[in-house]
C-alpha cells in the first residue's frame, strides 16, 4: 500500500496569513484527496486533486480559499489562504485508485491560527 | 437528508470480549462500505471493505457485515485486546461510483485489561 508523507505535521499561524501543506506519495497514484477533521468530528472532503487539471471542490469549499496543486502523480499541495481561527483543524491528505479502492492517509497537519 | 451515523461515540469493553460497532446510513445507496482505524495523532488506516452484494467479510479477528435492508453495517472485533483501542470509522461509497468517501464520526473503542 502507498505510504503518504505530509508536512508540516503541525503549525501555529497568524490570522490573515497562508500556509501550504505538502503531500508526497511513495508511488504513482491516480487520485489524491484533501480532508479536514475537526476534533470529535468526521473527516470532511475538501477537494479531489486531479493531475493535469483543476481540483474538484466539495460544497462549501472554494478554490480561492483552498488552492490545490497536483503537478505529478506522486505529489500535491493544499494552501489554506487568509487564515482565520475557524480554519484551525487537522488537514489530511489521502491517495487512492478509482473504483472504490481503499484510501491511504497521511498523518495530517495540525493547524492552529491565533 | 443523507446521513451516516455511528451510534456510539465511545465504547468500553473488557479484554477478551467481542466489540461490536454499528454504522447506519440514511438516504444513501452505497455500493461499498469501508472501515478504518484511527489512532490519536495519526491518519486513518484501512481495515476492511465490503460490497453491497456481500453479507459478511472477515480478516483475522475482524468481521464486517452489511445489511442493505436495515441500512446498517456491523464491525466486530473478537478476542479484543488493549491494542485494539482506537477510533473506528465507517465510510461509504455510493452507487454512482468514484464518488468521494463519506465518513461517519467514528466510535472510540477502549479495551480494558
Amino acid at each position: 500500500s502507498a505510504v503518504i508523507s505530509q508536512k508540516p505535521s503541525r503549525d501555529i499561524c497568524q490570522r490573515g496569513t497562508s500556509l501550504t501543506i505538502q503531500c508526497q506519495v511513495d508511488s504513482q497514484v491516480t487520485m489524491m484527496f484533501w480532508y479536514r477533521q475537526q476534533p470529535g468530528q468526521s473527516l470532511t472532503l475538501i477537494a479531489t486533486a486531479n493531475q493535469g487539471s483543476e481540483a474538484t471542490y466539495e460544497s462549501g469549499f472554494v478554490i480561492d480559499k483552498f488552492p490545490i496543486s497536483r503537478p505529478n502523480l506522486t505529489f500535491s499541495t493544499l494552501t489554506v489562504s487568509n487564515m482565520s481561527p475557524e480554519d484551525s483543524s487537522i488537514y489530511l491528505c489521502a491517495a487512492g485508485e478509482p473504483s472504490n479502492q481503499p484510501q491511504h492517509f497521511g498523518d495530517g497537519t495540525r493547524l492552529s491560527i491565533l | 437528508s443523507q446521513k451516516i451515523e455511528q451510534n456510539s461515540e465511545a465504547l468500553n469493553i473488557q479484554e477478551g470480549k467481542t466489540a461490536t460497532l454499528t454504522c447506519n446510513y440514511t438516504n444513501y445507496s452505497p455500493a461499498y462500505l469501508q472501515w478504518y482505524r484511527q489512532d490519536p495523532g495519526r491518519g486513518p488506516v484501512f481495515l476492511l471493505l465490503i460490497r453491497e452484494n456481500e453479507k459478511e467479510k472477515r480478516k483475522e479477528r475482524l468481521k464486517v457485515t452489511f445489511d442493505t435492508t436495515l441500512k446498517q453495517s456491523l464491525f466486530h472485533i473478537t478476542a479484543s485486546q488493549p491494542a485494539d483501542s482506537a477510533t473506528y470509522l465507517c465510510a461509504l461509497v455510493t452507487l454512482s461510483g468514484n464518488t468521494p468517501l463519506v465518513f461517519g464520526k467514528g466510535t472510540r473503542l477502549s479495551v480494558i485489561a
